[in-house]
């Protein structure tokens, strides 16, 4: 059964730090691209940023662009997102996903909240 | 950029009725690339749709996909208490590599 847990969702001062960890099972992580997407109260679904299986190629939403870094160790089956110079408008909960072209399993997601 | 335009914010229907969702891009769309998801309050995003019409794993025959080029649909034949939630349409592409639509939530009449 494949699983997602993400962890590391916390509430930190603007300007602040803080590292999301996803831990996979269920398949074969190094196969395939992972993704964070966020939800932000009262707004929809942003994807933020995307790494390929190898951890070779990134790709980042331009509002997180030179902010965040995703990253992976597929020795550990885990997914990272390092988010710096943090925001009021990045407090959403952050979803790891799944898959090259559409997203078939997700986590459950953590909370990060930016708030003085 | 590609964005994606949702209709109708909102849709009010009942159980038993047909709903019809409106996903439109601002260009033309890969018929591969586009995806639809349902989420409901507290929970992740379930994929339901994918390469425009394609069911995901699970998903009961009443959800269906369909459209090309800039403007697609996702159907739902007879409307089940559950299927109440906010509905999500998603492309893949160059620029930006992903994008999402703002959402539709259906709601009990």
């Amino acid at each position: 059964e494949v699983q997602l847990l993400d962890s590391g969702g916390d509430l930190v001062q603007p300007g602040g730090s803080l590292r999301l960890s996803c831990t996979a099972s269920g398949f074969t992580f190094s196969n395939y691209g992972m993704t964070w997407v966020r939800l932000a109260p009262g707004k929809g679904l942003e994807w933020v940023s995307t790494i390929s299986g190898d951890g070779g190629s990134t790709y980042y939403a331009d509002s997180v662009k030179g902010r965040f870094a995703i990253s992976r160790d597929n020795s550990k089956n885990t997914l990272y997102l390092q988010m710096n110079s943090l925001r009021a408008e990045d407090t959403a909960v952050y979803y790891c996903a799944k898959g090259p072209v559409s997203f078939d399993y997700w986590g459950q997601g953590t909370l990060v909240t930016v708030s003085s | 950029e590609i964005v994606l335009t949702q209709s109708p914010g909102t849709l009010s229907l009942s159980p038993g009725e047909r709903a019809t969702l409106s996903c439109r891009a601002s260009q033309s769309v890969s018929s591969s690339s586009l995806a639809w998801y349902q989420q409901k309050p507290g929970q992740a995003p379930r994929l339901l749709i994918y390469g425009v019409s394609s069911r995901a794993t699970g998903i009961p025959d009443r959800f269906s996909g369909s459209g090309s080029g800039t403007d697609f649909t996702l159907t739902i034949s007879r409307l089940e208490p559950e299927d109440f939630a906010v509905y999500f349409c998603q492309q893949y592409g160059n620029s930006p590599r992903y994008s999402f639509g703002q959402g539709t939530k259906l709601e009990i009449k």
